[in-house]
């Protein structure tokens, strides 16, 4: 079954809404969780690495006043889409993994459409 | 940049072996070997992965070189349910994991 939830899988906001995405490990916990975007057609981007307890880090380019990234206790990180534009509209995903170097598990993405 | 490279689209027949290759020349000592695959509008989904020793699990086998600068994702008999973009990962957990562009796998009937 699923190690990694994410909420919801789609999503249809207006323009200048915030949008907040889950992402849940069901049976591990995760300290560190990665948040990607992937565009159609395209590989995924990762966006930002999601810290347990500490702010998290940001790739080049990603602006983090407009992606919020929350990563409260050990099985729950969140992503706030702030004040939406249309160019956000994109694929969400988020992975985690256990200790060591067990496999990254991913969530089933969110779907977010700004319109 | 992502520190592997592969094809970006291959072809087999269903019910066929695929032999997928995965080109990682800059892979250090701890780095491990992971390949995933994923489907239309879903998240990646684990495969399998290695160190230094080829694996097998029940969905494929990895073969990896002596020099561990490249590796091939094989899959004994493909379905149609193999279709689907396969990522080749190298890194250890505590990287940020960077995609590349993978290889598009396409399964004619």
């Amino acid at each position: 079954g699923a190690v990694v939830s994410q909420h919801p899988s789609w999503v249809i906001c207006k323009s200048g809404t915030s949008v907040k995405i889950e992402c849940r490990s069901l049976d591990f916990q995760a300290t560190t969780m990665f948040w990607y975007r992937q565009f159609p057609k395209q590989s995924l981007m990762l966006m930002a690495t999601s810290n347990e307890g500490s702010k998290a880090t940001y790739e080049q380019g990603v602006e983090k006043d407009k992606f919020l990234i929350n990563h409260a206790s050990l099985t729950l990180s969140t992503l706030t889409v702030t004040s939406a534009h249309p160019e956000d509209s994109s694929f969400y995903i988020c992975s985690a993994g256990g200790r060591g170097n067990s496999p990254l598990h991913f969530g089933n993405g969110t779907r977010l459409t700004v319109t | 940049d992502a520190k592997t490279t592969q094809p970006n689209s291959m072809e087999s027949n269903e019910e066929e072996p695929v032999h997928l290759p995965c080109n990682h020349s800059t892979i250090s000592g701890t780095d491990y070997i992971h390949w995933y695959r994923q489907l239309p509008s879903q998240g990646p989904e684990y495969v399998i992965h290695g160190l230094t020793s080829n694996v097998n699990n029940r969905m494929a086998s990895l073969a990896i070189a002596e020099d561990r600068k490249s590796s091939t994702l094989i899959l004994h008999r493909a379905t149609l349910r193999d279709a689907a973009v396969y990522y080749c990962l190298v890194g250890n957990r505590d990287d940020k994991i960077i995609f590349g562009k993978g290889t598009r796998l396409h399964i004619l009937p």
